[in-house]
């Protein structure tokens, strides 16, 4: 079976940095997707990490460590917009091509 | 168009009701997924087409759900004789190539079934 883990929720202060992590167990492994989506609306693309190592964008960082089937998300100078949902999000080949984890809700405190 | 839209995007229906879910993707794109997601979990696969061919509906959870993309456009996800269990929302994405690549979500439907 395939089985992706991350926290269920994350508290942080606005300014500050988080770290969201995600560990994964698939059959097959071709990249992995880290989206955010906010309540009721539609999950966005953040980043995507096939190769080991970290990739910038912004305010956002992503890893990742295929060895040790293990992703983090990290969000710098947190802002009260970005209070939503993260989904750690593995593709694989075959069928069910992405595997979505059950998500980690980040609320941002003044 | 510019992104992926879905419609209805709320649903009510009594139990035993036939809905029908449509999903327009953005042009060109060739995968299009259907996705189900219940409240405050992540999206669970259901179904995957590469243009009008469904390669993979390994996630449809009964026969009672049906879907199609004739046309390799639009598609629509039909559920029969819908039951309280099967309220939740229902995610549309597409990509543009293959499906390992990324896709794009829509807003999707909201579905409750009393």
């Amino acid at each position: 079976g395939q089985n992706i883990d991350q926290p269920t929720e994350m508290t942080a202060t606005e300014g500050a940095i988080v770290q969201i992590n995600c560990t994964y167990q698939t059959s097959g492994f071709n990249g992995l997707f880290w989206y955010q989506q906010h309540a009721g609306e539609a999950p966005t693309f953040l980043s995507y990490n096939v190769l080991d190592g970290l990739e910038e964008k912004g305010r956002f960082s992503s890893f990742l460590s295929r060895s040790k089937g293990y992703s983090y998300l990290l969000l710098k100078e947190l802002q009260m917009k970005d209070s939503a949902s993260y989904l750690c999000a593995v593709s694989r080949p075959g069928g069910q091509n992405f595997v979505f984890g059950p998500g980690t809700r980040l609320s941002v405190l003044p | 168009g510019a992104g992926v839209s879905q419609s209805p995007r709320y649903k009510v229906a009594k139990r035993g009701q036939d809905v029908a879910l449509r999903c327009d993707p953005i042009s060109g794109h060739v995968s299009l997924f259907w996705y189900q997601q219940a409240l405050g979990q992540g999206p669970e696969f259901l179904t995957y087409f590469q243009n009008e061919a469904q390669l993979d509906k390994s996630g449809l959870p009964s026969d009672r759900f049906f879907a199609e993309r004739p046309e390799g456009s639009v598609s629509t996800l039909k559920i029969q004789r819908t039951q309280q269990e099967d309220s939740a929302v229902y995610l549309c994405a597409s990509s543009l190539g293959l499906a390992e690549e990324t896709q794009y979500f829509g807003p999707g439907t909201r579905l409750l079934v009393l």
